[in-house]
């Protein structure tokens, strides 16, 4: 079947890393996008990913495996600004065409002292 | 500044009564799209437009309509809101169809139907 799936919630301590992962199944399949969501606000593209490996920007690094159906964001050096909801995105899910995005339930991050 | 805009940002109404929420981006973006966000639901995409006069359908179009007549506009359209279309809604654009990776995002507009 196909499925789009992140964690519902993480949290972590200001200064540490966390690690918000990102499954999917799906016929089709162009890239991994995420989006940052804090309360209240719209959601702002953060990184996109269509080939496998790591792609980094600032304290912010996002991971695809394909051959996995994988992804995740890498956050570092917390913050507490960086309490959010964190979105996955893939362009073609279920067959769609590369022109449409699906978006993942979204993970809330808090960040405590 | 580069932004997508949205009007109104709150609106509450009743059943039935005509409504428009208007969408409009600076950007010469190609590609808008609208979208509604429900709690623990996600953003879900309601309708796109990859240019004017082109439009289609997204994963959830029951309730609503939209137009592209300008490049620039895309509202939203409720003939007939019923209370399941109480929501957050969202506009989004981006360069193009092919740039639907990074999509810009208008600050959203709550709806509510009573």
């Amino acid at each position: 079947g196909q499925s789009l799936e992140q964690p519902s919630e993480v949290t972590a301590v200001e200064g540490a890393i966390v690690q918000i992962n990102c499954t999917y199944q799906t016929s089709g399949f162009y890239g991994l996008s995420w989006y940052q969501q804090h309360d209240g606000g719209a959601p702002t593209f953060l990184s996109y990913n269509a080939l496998d490996g790591l792609e980094e920007t600032g304290r912010f690094s996002s991971f695809l495996s394909r051959s996995d159906s994988y992804g995740y964001l890498l956050l570092q050096e917390l913050q507490m600004k960086d309490s959010a909801s964190y979105f996955c995105a893939v362009r073609g899910f279920e067959g769609a065409g590369s022109y449409q995005l699906t978006f993942g339930k979204g993970t809330k991050l808090s960040v405590i002292p | 500044e580069a932004q997508v805009t949205q009007n109104p940002r709150y609106l509450i109404t009743v059943t039935g009564k005509k409504l428009t929420v208007t969408c409009s981006q600076n950007m010469n973006h190609e590609y808008m799209s609208w979208y509604r966000q429900d709690p623990g639901l996600g953003l879900r995409q309601i309708y796109y437009s990859m240019n004017v006069e082109v439009t289609d359908k997204g994963d959830v179009p029951e309730g609503y309509k939209v137009s592209r007549k300008e490049k620039r506009n895309f509202p939203l359209i409720l003939e007939s809101p019923s209370p399941n279309q109480t929501s957050l809604y969202f506009c989004a654009s981006s360069l193009s169809g092919t740039n639907t990776y990074e999509q810009y995002f208008g600050p959203g507009t709550r709806l509510t139907v009573t």
